[in-house]
């Protein structure tokens, strides 16, 4: 069974710009969550998906947003490019049943700006 | 504000030592407390700790959660160089609708084993 698949895995953009991450989750993952992850902050919880409908949202600024198809792919859209949007972004995505409780995450996508 | 602290922040041991790595947290609706290993990229699920479950173990990997004292640990006994990691604390909050993850994350145990 194939993982969660993140792409790109590396980016390098510069201020002011906008930029589009990709998640395809687990096959039968409805639910998709992204993170960030930067040195000083740790993992921080950006916002889930699941059936294609926002379902939480972390405390980040508007300029971070999202999406979830009907196939559970997800998008994260970062927009008006800070330097300290620099950090790996992360997505995962879950199933859970009554016996099985897991959070799957992808390798990331490394995100520079400069 | 809901907080999640890890302790110590990094540790080097030697192959064949016991850890035990530490993650204490405040937080309203908690939910279950999970483990993750992080080495490159991506973090490895270990253990998920909820009040139907406070003890786990797998092979030399171990954990307990303490609901009174709001804390949890993660014994790693018999060491490997293999066992180098980030480690990662989580705790999943209530009252994010039914089968819906919203985690708080701890900073991470940066565990460093030498031959």
């Amino acid at each position: 069974k194939a993982g969660v698949t993140q792409t790109p895995r590396y980016l390098i953009k510069t201020r002011g710009q906008q930029v589009t991450l990709s998640c395809s989750p687990i096959s039968g993952h409805r639910s998709v969550s992204w993170y960030q992850q930067t040195p000083g902050q740790g993992l921080q919880f950006l916002f889930e998906y699941f059936s294609e409908t926002q379902r939480n949202k972390g405390n980040f600024p508007g300029r971070f947003s999202g999406r979830q198809f009907s196939n559970s792919r997800s998008e994260m859209n970062v927009s008006t490019l800070e330097l300290g949007d620099s950090a790996l972004y992360l997505c995962a995505s879950s199933f859970r049943t009554a016996t099985n409780e897991k959070l799957f995450f992808g390798s990331g996508t490394q995100l520079s700006v400069l | 504000e809901d907080k999640v602290v890890q302790s110590p922040l990094s540790l080097v041991v030697h192959e064949g030592d016991t850890v035990t790595l530490n993650c204490s947290y405040e937080v309203t609706n908690f939910r279950s407390l999970l483990w993750y290993k992080q080495e490159k990229k991506a973090p490895t699920f270990l253990f998920m700790l909820t009040s139907s479950g406070i003890e786990k173990k797998s092979g030399r990997l171990s954990s307990i959660l303490d609901k009174k004292e709001l804390s949890s640990i993660l014994n790693i006994t018999a060491t490997q160089t293999g066992d180098s990691a980030i480690y990662l604390c989580a705790v999943e909050l209530r009252g994010s609708g039914a089968g819906s993850y919203q985690l708080t994350f701890g900073k991470g145990t940066k565990l460093s084993v030498i031959p």
